[in-house]
């Protein structure tokens, strides 16, 4: 089956640090995705991670480890804009992503 | 960086009618085109893979009849879906690969169908 998991939603305050999680299970694997989606649009691109650590861009992060399939996107200096929904995404064996449900991130003044 | 357009951006037809939706890659050619469909608050699910001068890949429980897919030049994919009902109401994203990288794809705008 396609197994991967991500909290449904999470708040945050302004100017702080949020960190989601995303885990899976998959015998072929080529990468973890993350990807950032506002209501009414399509998703864009944030971060790709194919070894193990942590990739930073700007005020994203995103952190994987193969061994116990997981990963986390962190997000600092929180902005409004930041409010959306954060899609992870698992390349396997055969090139297909396979999505997570995403996780709404809410951000509050 | 590279782009992908769709259109139309929203569409409302009458129950009963086929709607096209085009998928272009406008500074890169596309090897690969996929067709997502995605219901309120729900994630993306993979409808199709579509590739350049060959039939399209469906997904198990996509009707192929239903949710025609052609991709006749290496920056157009379409996406009919015919006899269109209430239910397919949906937000459509089609992604492209360049084909440079396999884990890099660029997502269009989306089209909003709304079936009457």
């Amino acid at each position: 089956g396609q197994n991967i998991d991500q909290p449904t939603e999470m708040t945050a305050t302004e100017g702080a640090i949020v960190q989601i999680n995303c885990t899976y299970q998959t015998s072929g694997f080529n990468g973890l995705f993350w990807y950032q989606q506002h209501a009414g649009e399509a998703p864009t691109f944030l971060s790709y991670n194919v070894l193990d650590g942590l990739e930073e861009k700007g005020r994203f992060s995103s952190f994987l480890s193969r061994s116990k399939g997981y990963s986390y996107l962190l997000l600092k200096e929180l902005q409004m804009k930041d409010s959306a929904s954060y899609l992870c995404a698992y390349m396997d064996s055969n090139y297909q992503l396979i999505w997570g449900a995403g996780t709404k991130l809410i951000i509050k003044p | 960086g590279a782009v992908v357009s769709q259109h139309p951006s929203r569409v409302i037809c009458k129950s009963g009618t086929s709607v096209k939706i085009e998928c272009r890659s406008l500074d890169f050619q596309a090897t690969t085109m996929f067709w997502y469909r995605q219901f309120p608050k729900q994630s993306l699910m993979l409808m199709a893979t579509s590739n350049e001068g060959s039939k399209a890949t469906y997904e198990q429980g996509v009707e192929k009849d239903k949710f025609l897919i052609n991709h006749a030049s290496l920056t157009l994919s379409t996406l009919t879906v015919t006899s269109a009902h209430p239910e397919d109401s949906s937000f459509y994203i089609c992604s492209a690969n360049p084909g440079l990288a396999l884990e890099t794809q660029y997502f269009g705008p989306g089209t909003r169908l709304l079936v009457l």
